[in-house]
């Protein structure tokens, strides 16, 4: 399996508190990816990193933040949470090149519940 | 319209039997696309990737890519009750790309 954690596994937090997840890998991989699934949705692509300090949006990036200062930590940040932003996050890793991109390595997954 | 779609499902088949799963997309210039599994409650894990149109096969696995009609969809032969999960259906547009998921399908099989 791969090296990837996540913590907190679970987390239930108020709205509008600040929120910080973290996925910490030993695969030494370039590409590290924060994701979130809901129902009726699937995965969608937060944000993602293709090395340290270079960081860029997914598709549902809007109220959350990312940083990557070492190549095995990825956070993501909410800054004020919202009910909307109850989900089930994920973190993926990938050793990139070409097609070994869509190669992704999952995290157990971050549930969080905002109230 | 969502650029990878695929039946929610469920889909459920007896033991024994194949299971075909689905996937059609948008997008003309998605070239590769991957199927990943993901048992409840779990995380996906990947099982097998097509980029050239045709079969591709892995075990018990084939995945068929039909460019010409863009859909994509993953054969499982002598299905078992333990191959019962939701299907991810991903698609990159280009080598090096992002990867836009389906919303899965779920496959119940039947003992």
């Amino acid at each position: 399996d791969a090296g990837i954690t996540q913590s907190p596994r679970h987390k239930v937090t108020e709205t509008g508190t600040p929120v910080t997840l973290r996925c910490h890998q030993t695969e030494n991989h370039r590409y590290m990816y924060w994701y979130r699934q809901d129902p009726g949705h699937g995965l969608r692509l937060i944000h993602y990193s293709y090395g340290v300090k270079d960081t860029d949006k997914g598709e549902v990036s809007d109220g959350y933040s990312v940083s990557r200062s070492k190549t095995e930590d990825f956070l993501l940040t909410l800054e004020s949470a919202t009910s909307s932003q109850t989900s089930v996050y994920f973190c993926a890793i990938s050793d990139g090149g070409g097609l070994r991109t869509g190669e992704l390595f999952f995290g157990e997954g971050s549930r969080l519940t905002v109230l | 319209q969502k650029e990878v779609e695929q039946n929610s499902g469920p889909l459920s088949v007896p033991e024994g039997a194949i299971a075909s799963l689905n996937c059609t997309y948008s997008d003309r210039g998605s070239q590769s696309f991957f199927w990943y599994r993901q048992y409840s409650g779990k995380s996906p894990e990947l099982i097998m990737f097509i980029y050239s149109n045709g079969d591709k096969e892995d075990g018990r696995f084939t995945a068929q890519l039909n460019k010409a009609s863009q859909y994509v969809s993953l054969l499982i032969r002598d299905s078992q009750p333990s191959d019962s999960a939701t299907y991810l259906c991903a698609g990159m547009k280009s080598s090096g790309d992002k990867l836009t998921f389906g919303t899965g399908t779920r496959l119940a099989v039947r003992p």
